[in-house]
């Protein structure tokens, strides 16, 4: 029983084209993350979801845009793909409120040539 | 906003001696301060977190210190074996908005 799934996990795709990672969490939270890795490991978040709402939206481009279609799942789609857009992007979740543990999914391998 | 600041980026230490690495941060609204692990190839775990109203929390051979006055903590990994080999992200985060903000990361390699 994985908590907070991503597909797909690995994904090599042309500049420009458009790309989805989906994302699907059942530990019943309210709160959903994409977080993206570069090759240094930073951690960066991206965009925060609390109960299918948009609540944290971070200097991403607007080629990004997340889709909440109920508190369990956020997708991430991403159009006009560029070199720079390669890393690792992972989705978590967390139970709304101070002090919760943040639950990563396994990270979806994102390359763009 | 939070901005973290972690070190160091790299870490070795023979196996069996002691690791600490250390984190600021600048919101003084912070208060509470996770720390994950990252094995390669996988994901970033918790590995221990402590809240603002405590100074030092010990969970075996890896244990957190707090001083808010400073605004830094740290983490102390003991007696170190080959599997603590890892990339650890100290965070912060404060009540308003729930956003955790991680450091850098640390790579610490364990010797043998």
């Amino acid at each position: 029983d994985t908590a907070v799934s991503q597909t797909p996990k690995y994904l090599v795709t042309q500049m420009g084209n458009d790309k989805s990672i989906k994302c699907e969490q059942n530990l019943g939270h309210d709160t959903m993350y994409w977080y993206k890795q570069d090759s240094k490991k930073f951690l960066k978040i991206m965009f925060s979801y609390n109960n299918k709402e948009l609540i944290i939206n971070e200097t991403v481009p607007n080629r990004f845009s997340p889709k909440s279609p109920d508190k369990a799942h956020l997708n991430l789609h991403i159009n006009s793909l560029e070199l720079g857009d390669s890393a690792v992007y992972f989705c978590a979740s967390s139970q709304a409120g101070l002090g919760n543990t943040i639950y990563f999914g396994e990270g979806s391998w994102l390359t763009v040539v | 906003g939070e901005n973290v600041e972690q070190h160091p980026s790299t870490l070795s230490v023979q196996e069996g001696d002691s690791a600490v690495i250390k984190c600021t941060y600048s919101d003084s609204a912070s208060n509470y301060f996770p720390w994950y692990k990252q094995e390669l190839g996988k994901r970033p775990q918790l590995i221990i977190d402590i809240r603002s109203n405590v100074g030092e929390k010990k969970d075996q051979r890896i244990a957190v210190t707090l001083n808010k006055t400073a605004k830094h903590f740290s983490l102390h990994i003991t007696e170190t074996q080959p599997e603590d080999s890892a990339v650890y992200f100290c965070a912060a985060s404060n009540r308003q908005d729930d956003k955790i903000i991680f450091g850098k990361g640390t790579r610490l390699h364990i010797l043998p």
